[in-house]
């Protein structure tokens, strides 16, 4: 149930970019991103709820391609504040509420 | 935006006694709270969904009797921790959705709680 996301981590330098993915085995009706600094409480980055969008937050991306119920979170020109980890947590039908959260990726950007 | 207010954000008790967390939403009503537990650089698991009003559905595999929630009005929902052990050190986090009861404009997330038994 749980959706599988890679990598488990990744380092950058500021101004690199940088693809998470995550991908579901069963059919997903929506995916959402969310980043969690240390020993702070997630925040929402975006949702997408159909196949093919594309949305952004700043220089962060995602597209969702439902036929493949494959998200993809793009950091583009990233900077120090983007560190955190990221979580990708799933939805399976229009009237499920409870989320299944990814592993998550631990995003560290040095200067 | 929706804000959910957690307390405390962090609490050390003795093994034995017991702990209770608030999430209040400021500002808007908060029909539908869930409780996370996470454990260091792990994921968040699902523990419970509360609801206003009515009984809490627990997940498979967690203590109904240990872990009591309360969704006593729109705007406040709390988790007990009773007879608190060790193994109940974690962190707990509060989430309910945005907008209104749909999902479809994300969840935001209490400040979590982190509970360290002694």
């Amino acid at each position: 149930q749980q959706p599988v996301q890679s990598p488990q981590a990744v380092i950058l330098r500021e101004g690199e970019d940088a693809v998470i993915n995550c991908s579901s085995s069963k059919a997903l009706y929506s995916v959402h991103w969310y980043r969690q600094k240390h020993g702070e409480a997630p925040v929402f980055l975006m949702i997408l709820l159909k196949g093919g969008e594309q949305k952004g937050h700043e220089k962060i991306s995602a597209s969702f391609n439902e036929k493949k119920q494959q998200s993809s979170l793009y950091l583009t020109a990233s900077q120090l504040s983007y560190s955190g980890t990221y979580f990708c947590g799933t939805l399976r039908a229009s009237n499920d509420y409870k989320l299944s959260f990814g592993a998550g990726t631990t995003v560290t950007v040095r200067a | 935006g929706a804000v959910v207010s957690q307390h405390p954000s962090r609490v050390i008790c003795k093994s034995g006694t017991s702990v209770k967390i608030e999430c209040r939403s400021l500002d808007f009503q908060a029909t539908t709270m869930f409780w996370y537990r996470q454990f260091p650089k792990k994921s968040l698991m699902l523990m419970a969904t509360s609801n206003e009003g009515s009984k809490a559905t627990y997940e498979q595999g967690v203590e109904k009797d240990k872990f009591l929630i309360n969704h006593a009005s729109l705007t406040l929902s709390t988790l007990t921790v009773t007879s608190a052990h060790p193994e109940d050190s974690s962190f707990y986090i509060c989430s309910t959705p945005r907008e209104g009861t749909t999902p479809n404009y994300g969840y935001t997330f209490g400040s979590g709680t982190r509970l360290t038994v002694v």
